[in-house]
């Protein structure tokens, strides 16, 4: 069965950065897409990009276009996104979820990690 | 970007009724691309429905999904406890971008 197991909580100082990573399990890692959604606490789902993992092409939301890397290593079917300059408004849970092989969102969801942005 | 709007944002309903749930894009959405998840607290979003009617696995028969073009709407019949949540609309636009209403919260009245 599909397993998305994600690293675990972090706390940045504002203007760092963070990695987050994702391993996959269960499926073929190069034969979907990697997206990765927000959630700020008590607010709605935002989402950040995705990459393609065969290809290794990413498509970006364009607020975050600048300070936003999403990665794959298939060597250890594990996804990160990278995210820099860090703001407080940047508190959220962060998840992962597999896009289908279309790159639209499919069911699979990692557990999601608490990135909190504090001095 | 396609906007997608939920309304009400918060809809009251006692167990047993029926709820009724809209989502309205800024342009029109293919159906195969619209999709609903439910999201409890503490946990990750879970898929719905996809391609605007379709049940995703394991989904009782009981959620059910309709619309087209700009207008699409998510129904549950007969609630029961464990479907008080936050239910989202998803679109996967043109420019292979995703973009989320802001939810719709489903409480017990």
């Amino acid at each position: 069965q599909v397993h998305l197991v994600q690293s675990g909580a972090e706390v940045q100082k504002p203007g760092a950065s963070v990695k987050v990573s994702c391993k996959a399990s269960g499926y073929t890692f190069t034969d979907y897409y990697m997206h990765w959604v927000r959630q700020a606490p008590g607010q709605g789902l935002e989402w950040m990009g995705w990459i393609n993992i065969n290809s290794g092409g990413t498509n970006y939301a364009q607020k975050f276009q600048g300070r936003v890397t999403m990665t794959g290593d298939t060597s250890i079917n594990t996804a990160y996104l990278d995210l820099s300059g860090l703001g407080s408004d940047d508190t959220a849970f962060y998840y992962c979820a597999r896009g289908d092989v279309y790159g639209d969102l499919d069911d699979f969801w990692g557990q999601g990690t608490l990135v909190t942005v504090s001095s | 970007d396609i906007v997608l709007t939920q309304s009400p944002a918060i809809l009251s309903v006692s167990p047993g009724e029926r709820a009724t749930l809209s989502c309205r894009a800024s342009q029109s959405v293919p159906s195969s691309f619209l999709a609903w998840y439910q999201q409890k607290p503490g946990q990750a979003p879970r898929l719905i429905i996809q391609g605007a009617s379709y049940r995703a696995t394991g989904i009782p028969d009981r959620f059910s999904g309709s619309g087209s073009g700009t207008d699409f709407t998510l129904t549950i019949s007969r609630l029961e406890p464990e479907d008080f949540a936050v239910y989202y609309c998803q679109q996967f636009g043109r420019s292979r971008s995703i973009t989320f209403g802001q939810g719709t919260r489903l409480e017990i009245k």
